[in-house]
């Protein structure tokens, strides 16, 4: 099983609302990645989870909130979000995080209104 | 940081060859990747080099010269299911994080013409 799965596909939320993006994978990789994409244009980095820990925070505002609660799955909470963080925000595993090889998940495509 | 240059779109017809391009400049330089992605579809991995030479999967193949800071995905026997996006990615160490991290180009857009 080499599957990522993202829930939801789509989100639709106001600035006020708080929402939770939920990533899983049972491949029992030990790396786990939030990435946002806006429309043409390629996938940032935003953070990196590495044994469970937070390894890297790439300067994402604090209405972002990571949340790793175990090996399997990766949460992204949002909070008081603004019209510019709508995008497609995609999950990827790798084994380790020395790994070369990540597996994207569908992705959550979020708009905030 | 990192700077990953690729063309923004290419056109080809169905059965040819396609050459996409890639140069970058990082440091601490551990591989560089190949994605597809086909538009409102998540990235799907296509190759991985991280030593100097070519790389052949199938009908793709992708070259790396770590002195020149150059990449190349090769795509034969084109398919109309080809026409996507190839994103180029660098994989570096972040400074003072233990961890990779990739960076991705802006993508080449692939058209695919009978």
């Amino acid at each position: 099983d080499t599957e990522v799965t993202q829930t939801p596909k789509h989100l639709v939320m106001g600035m006020t609302n708080k929402k939770s993006l939920k990533c899983e994978q049972h491949m029992g990789h030990r790396a786990m990645y939030w990435y946002k994409q806006k429309a043409k244009k390629p996938p940032e980095l935003m953070f990196v989870y590495s044994y469970e820990k937070l390894s890297i925070n790439e300067s994402v505002p604090s209405r972002f909130s990571p949340e790793c609660p175990n090996s399997s799955l990766l949460n992204l909470h949002l909070h008081a979000l603004q019209p510019e963080d709508s995008a497609l925000y995609l999950c990827a595993s790798g084994g380790t995080p020395d790994a070369y090889e990540q597996y994207f998940g569908p992705g959550t495509r979020l708009t905030v209104t | 940081g990192q700077n990953i240059d690729q063309p923004t779109e290419m056109t080809a017809t169905e059965g040819a060859i396609v050459q996409i391009n890639c140069t970058y400049q990082t440091s601490g330089f551990n591989g560089l990747f190949w994605y597809q992605q086909h538009a409102g579809e998540a990235p799907t991995f296509l190759s991985y080099n991280v030593l100097d030479g070519l790389e052949e999967k199938g009908r793709f193949s992708s070259f790396l010269s770590r002195s020149k800071g150059y990449s190349y995905l090769l795509l034969k026997e084109l398919q109309m299911k080809d026409s996507a996006s190839y994103l180029c990615a660098v994989r570096d160490l972040a400074s003072g994080a233990g961890s990779y991290q990739l960076t991705f180009g802006k993508g080449t857009k692939l058209s695919v013409i009978p």
